[in-house]
């Protein structure tokens, strides 16, 4: 298996533009997790889903902020419009509902 | 208010001795703990567990003890080596009332010298 699959790596764009991440979680894989990493708070849980079900959003610090899984192989978050602050390691992983998760390779906002 | 804690940002330790890292937790619900490594331009991979009906759990050179009435686990890398340079993240959750997400620490920078 791949393992978890995350795109684009690296992501430089200007305030106030969409920005929209994806993460195509491994097969058979009934958990997906959207993860924030900045020096400041480490890595913050911002959504995850069960069997394309959002469960919990309160880690999505704004309403600037979504997620969606239409299917069991993709995932995508947005940030619309975007801002400097939201500048930082974006991370997907997935479980097949035991505790161990897998990560992506991340991808690195950068927003001017 | 932060759940799990590492209060040390960076280690550094000689190759060949042992590296031990911290980890405080506050919820006493907690029944099961991790620990993530991270290289950079990486993502975190799973390095060892232990539940709480355990006190250690050993898997070659990495050992996690856990001390329930203190909350606190620590990872003990013996030897270390320059390839176990890396951040290092606790994380903790609640098993016997059905999967909760991970509530990760801060991570730890270790750096191993030659």
């Amino acid at each position: 298996d791949a393992g978890v699959i995350q795109s684009p790596r690296h992501e430089v764009t200007e305030m106030g533009q969409e920005v929209t991440l994806r993460c195509k979680p491994i097969s058979g894989h009934d958990y997906l997790f959207w993860y924030r990493q900045t020096m400041m708070r480490g890595l913050e849980l911002l959504i995850y889903f069960n069997n394309n079900v959002p469960i919990d959003d309160s880690g999505m610090p704004e309403d600037r902020f979504s997620a969606k899984m239409p299917n069991a192989s993709f995932s995508t978050l947005k940030i619309q419009p975007s801002e400097p602050r939201d500048s930082a390691v974006y991370f997907c992983a997935s479980t097949p509902g035991y505790n161990e998760q897998f990560f992506g390779p991340g991808t690195r906002l950068t927003v001017l | 208010d932060q759940q799990v804690k590492q209060n040390s940002p960076s280690l550094s330790v000689q190759e060949g001795r042992i590296s031990i890292l911290n980890c405080d937790y506050t919820n006493s619900m907690f029944d099961y703990f991790l620990w993530y490594k991270k290289y950079p331009a990486e993502g975190p991979t799973f390095l060892i567990s232990i539940s709480s009906i355990k006190d250690k759990n050993e898997d070659g050179r990495f050992t996690v003890f856990l001390n329930k009435s203190a909350k606190h686990l620590s990872l003990h890398i013996v030897p270390s080596q320059p390839g176990d340079s890396a951040v290092y993240f606790c994380a903790a959750s609640i098993r016997n009332s059905g999967n909760t997400p991970l509530v990760f620490g801060k991570g730890t920078r270790l750096s191993v010298i030659a």
